[in-house]
């Protein structure tokens, strides 16, 4: 099965960069999509097919994808951001399957 | 604004039977594939199941084929997950999640209903 490995933890100062990274072999083929999930509260996705953005969610989200590693970036980071975030991929070889990445805790120091 | 609402989660032997249900507005409904994905306390996010806007098509993880069914009432615009012979490591929270517009995100998730299987 596909396996995405994320760094268990992440820490940025408030108004500095945060990335995030998401590595499995090819993943540059892939859409990839991120969530943010707060405790005690469901995911929100934060970024879809690898860079786009839904709906409310601000510009400091940013994302991209080549070769073995996808990546999330918080521009300007906030205390609000703190959080859980979580790549995720459709696998459609074989049998539909939907992977998450392990997770990565980001904290706003 | 879509919503999502799970219910039917409590506490459950090993070996029984549970079905939760999850119920949808503020969109339509019947033309949006729906997901299950759990969490074990304290762990990360893990996809359970799919089905197709329509029903037809029907996946699974491998941990759960067999065991849990997804099914679903596009005429009560509500989701489905039948859980048969529930296993401690299926103690988790369940949330239902909307299909997103490529098909391969969730756009949408309910708020989860909590799952624990414990003699």
């Amino acid at each position: 099965s596909y396996v995405l490995t994320q760094p268990p933890s992440v820490s940025v100062a408030p108004g500095q960069t945060a990335r995030i990274t998401c590595g499995a072999n090819n993943i540059g083929i892939k859409s990839v999509h991120w969530y943010q999930q707060k405790p005690g509260q469901a995911p929100v996705l934060v970024v879809y097919d690898d860079g786009d953005r839904p709906s409310g969610i601000p510009e400091r989200f940013s994302g991209s994808n080549s070769g073995n590693t996808a990546t999330l970036t918080i521009s300007r980071a906030e205390a609000g951001d703190e959080a859980d975030y979580y790549c995720q991929v459709w696998d459609n070889s074989g049998d539909q399957s939907f992977v998450f990445g392990t997770g990565t805790k980001v904290t706003v120091l | 604004q879509v919503q999502l609402v799970e219910s039917g989660g409590g506490v459950v032997q090993p070996g029984r039977s549970l079905r939760l249900s999850c119920a949808a507005s503020g969109f339509t409904f019947s033309s949006y594939g729906m997901h299950w994905v759990r969490q074990a306390p304290g762990k990360g996010l893990e996809w359970v199941s799919v089905i197709s806007y329509d029903g037809s098509n029907k996946y699974y993880v491998d941990s759960v084929r067999g065991r849990f069914t997804v099914s679903r009432d596009n005429s009560k615009n509500t989701l489905y997950l039948q859980m048969n012979s529930l296993r401690a490591e299926d103690t988790a929270v369940y949330y239902c999640a909307k299909e997103g517009p490529s098909g391969g995100e969730f756009d949408f998730w309910g708020q989860g209903t909590l799952v624990t299987v414990s003699s």
